[in-house]
């Protein structure tokens, strides 16, 4: 919507330059993380997840890195392309036992702005 | 959009007046949720449903209502009672437990519906 992002920060990255995204999650005990990508008029889409058990995750020129000791996320964009310019939220969650109903805790965003 | 259809797009409410979004997904998901979305902000959840006939409270549900009478519907109620509603909700859904480790994996979004104040 054209209200979501006023007061985002803002990412600006040459076209096919690599992005870096970073997140810091709140909670120690969350166990799961998942980016999200958001185009202006749209819900957000899934790009990618990684558990705690793990550090790092590939996907289609995405890469997440997650670092426990800080509670650090990261989404790196390899080759940005235009079609890349969007909102990217990263979600937490807890493990199921804990979790109050099983939802996602999100963060506030940062906008990807590819300059061509 | 995944299969789930929001509408309306846009919306106003007057003052003292109840407003109802709509939600429908023909994913066949058991799961569905409401987010609502402000400014510089990450999405916060005001109720989710795991199954029919059953929901639950999110984080900010004071001033909304949800029913599920239907596994293809969900649809919100704001209500004369949310004093600041102007905001960007968001409806999702998520496949049954057997494909997703837990139920609140891989959320799919519908496009979402801009509520304003007159």
């Amino acid at each position: 919507g054209e209200s979501v992002g006023l007061h985002l920060p803002t990412l600006s990255v040459q076209e096919g330059d690599n992005s870096i995204i970073n997140c810091a999650y709140s909670n120690s005990a969350s166990d799961y993380f998942i980016w999200y990508k958001q185009e202006s008029g749209k819900g957000p889409q899934f790009i990618i997840d990684i558990r705690s058990n793990m550090d790092k995750r590939q996907g289609q020129r995405v890469t997440v890195l997650l670092n426990k000791t800080v509670k650090h996320l990261s989404l790196q964009i390899a080759a940005t392309q235009p079609g890349d310019s969007a909102v990217y939220f990263c979600a937490e969650s807890l493990p199921m036992i804990k979790a109050a109903g099983n939802k996602l805790t999100f963060g506030g965003g940062t906008r990807v702005l590819v300059k061509p | 959009d995944g299969g789930i259809t929001q509408s309306p797009k846009y919306l106003f409410r007057k003052e003292g007046q109840n407003v109802t979004l709509s939600c429908e997904q023909n994913l066949n998901h058991d799961a569905m949720y409401w987010y609502r979305q402000d400014p510089g902000q990450g999405l916060r959840l005001i109720y989710y449903s795991q199954i029919v006939n059953d929901f639950q409270k999110g984080d900010i549900a004071e001033g909304y209502s949800v029913s599920r009478e239907k596994k293809e519907s969900f649809p919100l109620t704001v209500t004369s009672a949310q004093k600041n509603p102007t905001a960007f909700y968001l409806c999702a859904s998520s496949p049954p437990p057997g494909t997703a480790r837990r139920v609140n994996e891989k959320l799919f979004f519908g496009s979402g519906t801009q509520l304003s104040v007159l």
